[in-house]
This record gives structure tokens, sequence and C-alpha cells, in this order.
């Protein structure tokens, strides 16, 4: 059973470049999660999606942007990138209140 | 100011040795979850406790969530290397929707042989 997967591993743009980030939740997940962790800190929510629809947000811009596909799969789409959005991505899914979230590995984000 | 404040921060001790991490709030948590995450790969759930004055065990590891639901603590007994990593705990505030967790800016452990 494979866990929650991202691609791509790593990635490298320039300041004012768009980017999108891709993730796979685990097996018999319906929701999935984003989160920016900034290095030495701990991550920071982005957004939520359930069925194909972001039901909750945190503190980031309207250039944070995502979908959900019929499949419960999911991208995180950045648009005008600045320096600040370097950072580790995570996508984190989920299908019981119990049971926690399961995270991937995350992309690595390197912004120039 | 952090809504889950982790400490210590940093921790350093010798293979043998017994520890607590530290995780308080003043606000009410529906859940609380910790984390242990190697450098470069994501956080790799440990544990979720519900109950206020929940006790989970997972072998040398004890986690506890306070009565309030307001902290918890990690007590890792007789440390190994392979315990050194970075912990985080991480929440649901309560009052707001499942999932939008808050995390502690976590404790880097390094147990040395």
């Amino acid at each position: 059973d494979a866990g929650v997967t991202q691609s791509p591993t790593h990635l490298i743009k320039t300041r004012g470049q768009q980017v999108t980030l891709r993730c796979s939740p685990k097996s018999g997940h319906d929701t999935v999660s984003w989160y920016q962790q900034a290095l030495g800190q701990g991550p920071q929510f982005i957004f939520q999606y359930y069925e194909e629809e972001e039901r909750q947000r945190g503190n980031f811009p309207d250039r944070f942007s995502g979908h959900q596909f019929p499949n419960y799969s999911s991208e995180l789409n950045v648009n005008a990138l600045l320096l600040g959005d370097s950072a580790l991505y995570l996508c984190a899914s989920s299908f019981d209140y119990n049971e926690g979230q399961f995270f991937g590995p995350g992309t690595r984000l390197t912004v120039l | 100011t952090q809504l889950l404040e982790q400490s210590p921060q940093f921790l350093s001790i010798q293979e043998g040795e017994n520890l607590t991490v530290y995780c308080n709030s003043s606000s009410v948590f529906s859940s609380l979850q910790w984390y242990r995450q190697e450098p470069g790969e994501g956080p790799v759930l440990l544990v979720t406790v519900v109950t206020g004055g929940e006790v989970k065990k997972l072998k040398r590891l004890t986690f506890q969530f306070g009565d309030a639901r307001k902290d918890s603590s990690l007590h890792i007994t007789a440390a190994q290397p392979g315990d050194t990593g970075l912990y985080l705990c991480a929440g649901d505030k309560e009052g707001t929707s499942y999932g939008k967790l808050t995390f502690g800016q976590g404790t880097i452990l390094t147990v040395h042989p």
C-alpha cells in the first residue's frame, strides 16, 4: 500500500515564475492538506481540499491556489514566486478524524 | 507568539538516558498528534491523542494528553541513536474544522552513542 507521494522531489525556479506541485494521497484517503515548512520551523497550514473543494485555508496570499481531482489527488500552484517562497512543501492526507494525517516526503522548492 | 510551544528546542543526550519533550498551549485542542521528521523528509505520524488525560505507549515512547487538552508530553525511555530527529507536536484547535493542524516549532533530539 503506497503512502502519500509527491512530485517533483526538488524544483528550482526564479522570482516571478509559477510552479505546480503534485500529490497523491494514501489509498482510501479523501482529504488532502498542504503545508509549507521553512528551514528550522514547523510546517504552516496552507489549505485543505475535500470533495474537490477548498474546505479551509491558512494565512497565505491568493498567489497560493490548489485543486483536487476526482481521484483525490491534488495540486498546489504558486504564482509570482518570491524568494521567501523557498521551502519544503508538504502534502498530507487523511480519512478518519482519530487516525491523524499522513505526510508525503515533500517537494523542496528553491526560488532564486 | 506560537500557539503551541514546544520545549526544549534542542536536546542532546547520551544513549540510555530518559527524556521528556513538552508541548503547551493556552488553547484547547480537539486532538493532538506527535510526529518525527528526518532531514529532507516529511513528518512521520507517531501517535494521535484525542481524550483529555489519555496516555498512549509505543514501545519506549509514552505520550500523554493533558486533562484540559491544552498540553501534551512525549517521554522516551532509554533513548537510542536511532531516536535522533526532529519531534513535532501538532493539533486541531477546538472550534476550527478538523485538519487545520497547528504545529509547534519542534524539538531537535540528538542521541549520542
